[in-house]
């Protein structure tokens, strides 16, 4: 199985503030059509996870322009440029590359 | 809008059979694969498998002795069945669209005790 590790566990951020969450794979997500499969969604306190970024970078419809993801076959990182208080939850990155899909740990953001 | 909803008993028993309806309402579950995650309390989600209605199926590695998916296109429904279950399955239980996810259900919390 492709293990996602996710860093750092935790993270506590000021409104108005940058925010970023780093995630890496056991293998690479860059796929032979040229996409690489890596998701990431949020879960906020009480809810079901949402789709935030799909295939790296895409912003799934709805989603604030705030939330950018980059990276590369093995690396990534989802971006917040200015956190506001709806942002907090917990982060994870997934890999749709290969299956059994798997997760990263989770990323908690906070809010000062 | 697709919207997802989980539904089945909250209580099960050691040794038996859990068994999970997803309704999908806004549209067709044809076409599209279907993913089952479950998360335990305070713990991260775990991808269970999922199901496509070719009948092609993919199943967690560690579940895939207990488990089976299945579909009803006339009701647009999916069915997840984990035989044998113990107090590790004791988990909030999701249904998700296609390979990115990008619809879920509220979850339906499935309690293992006798």
């Amino acid at each position: 199985d492709i293990v996602m590790t996710q860093t750092p566990l935790s993270l506590s951020v000021t409104p108005g503030q940058p925010a970023s969450i780093s995630c890496n794979s056991s293998q690479s997500l860059l796929h032979s059509d040229g996409k690489t499969y890596l998701y990431w969604y949020l879960q906020k306190p009480g809810q079901s996870p949402h789709l935030l970024i799909y295939e790296l970078s895409s912003r799934f419809s709805g989603v604030p322009d705030r939330f950018s993801g980059s990276g590369s076959a093995t690396d990534f990182t989802l971006k917040i440029s200015r956190v506001e208080a709806e942002d907090v939850g917990v982060y994870y990155c997934m890999q749709g590359i290969d299956v059994p899909r798997t997760f990263g740990g989770g990323t908690k953001v906070e809010i000062k | 809008q697709v919207q997802l909803q989980e539904s089945g008993p909250g209580l099960v028993k050691p040794s038996e059979t859990l068994s999970l309806i997803c309704t999908v309402s806004g549209g067709s579950i044809g076409n599209y694969y279907w993913t089952w995650i479950r998360q335990p309390a305070g713990k991260g989600l775990e991808w269970i498998g999922r199901i496509h209605m070719s009948g092609n199926t993919n199943y967690s590695p560690s579940l895939m002795s207990r488990l089976t998916m299945s579909m009803d296109t006339s009701k647009n429904q999916l069915s997840l069945k984990l035989r044998s279950v113990t107090a590790a399955d004791t988990a909030i239980y999701y249904c998700a669209r296609g390979g990115p996810l990008d619809y879920w259900g509220q979850g339906t919390l499935v309690t293992v005790s006798s």
